[in-house]
């Protein structure tokens, strides 16, 4: 059984072109996450919720958009897509959200913005 | 200065040797740290999570924490060809504002050789 998935596992798309990225635990984890990775491998924290609600919001730009439907449950919504948002992006998860809890990443979504 | 440094290498060993990873933090007041493995193309994988000072052994893994110095590192007895990946170290800071804010190194590329 898969713990945390992410669909789609590859994404090409145009610049200017709206996509989302969905991401799903089946752990019961009440917190999850969203990760950029550059091309670079540097893996940087986007954003967090915690029961459906957001607790990090790093400085990203607000093209991108987050969106909990319930706790097992992330979404990954960008619009009008740039060169620079080429990355793999990865969902993770954990039990909570205190500092000590241990994070389990997704396979990663790579998105190509050609 | 980097809040999270790891030297990328590649760090060569011979398989059945002892690898010894490093990384250094800048945050003084940081409190969780984790060493993370990932396979080219793959995801991170959580190895080791240690929140106090001193060792902390499973199996094979060491992770060794010294909060005066600002270190951690993660020992890998009996190195395999398997072991051959990034490995990435992770540090909660003091303040996250709410969450497990994860600030990740760049990464030290292990390469087990035959």
């Amino acid at each position: 059984d898969t713990a945390v998935s992410q669909t789609p596992k590859y994404l090409v798309t145009q610049m200017g072109n709206d996509k989302s990225i969905k991401c799903e635990q089946n752990l019961g984890h009440d917190t999850m996450y969203w990760y950029k990775q550059d091309s670079k491998k540097f893996l940087k924290i986007m954003f967090s919720y915690n029961n459906k609600e957001l607790i990090i919001n790093e400085t990203v730009p607000n093209r991108f958009s987050p969106k909990s439907p319930d706790k097992a449950h992330l979404n990954l919504h960008i619009n009008s897509l740039e060169l620079g948002d080429s990355a793999v992006y990865f969902c993770a998860s954990s039990q909570g959200a205190g500092v000590s809890y241990e994070q389990y990443f997704g396979p990663g979504t790579r998105l190509t913005v050609t | 200065q980097k809040e999270v440094e790891q030297n990328s290498g590649p760090l060569s060993v011979p398989e059945g040797a002892i690898a010894s990873l490093n990384c250094t933090y800048s945050d003084r007041g940081s409190q969780s740290f984790f060493w993370y493995r990932q396979y080219s193309g793959k995801s991170p994988e959580l190895i080791m999570s240690i929140y106090s000072n001193g060792d902390k052994e499973d199996g094979r893994f060491t992770a060794q924490l010294n909060k005066a110095s600002q270190y951690v590192s993660l020992l890998i007895r009996d190195s395999q060809p398997s072991d051959s990946a990034t490995y990435l170290c992770a540090v909660t800071p003091l303040f996250t504002g709410g969450g497990n804010k994860l600030t990740f190194g760049t990464g030290t590329q292990l390469k087990v050789e035959l």
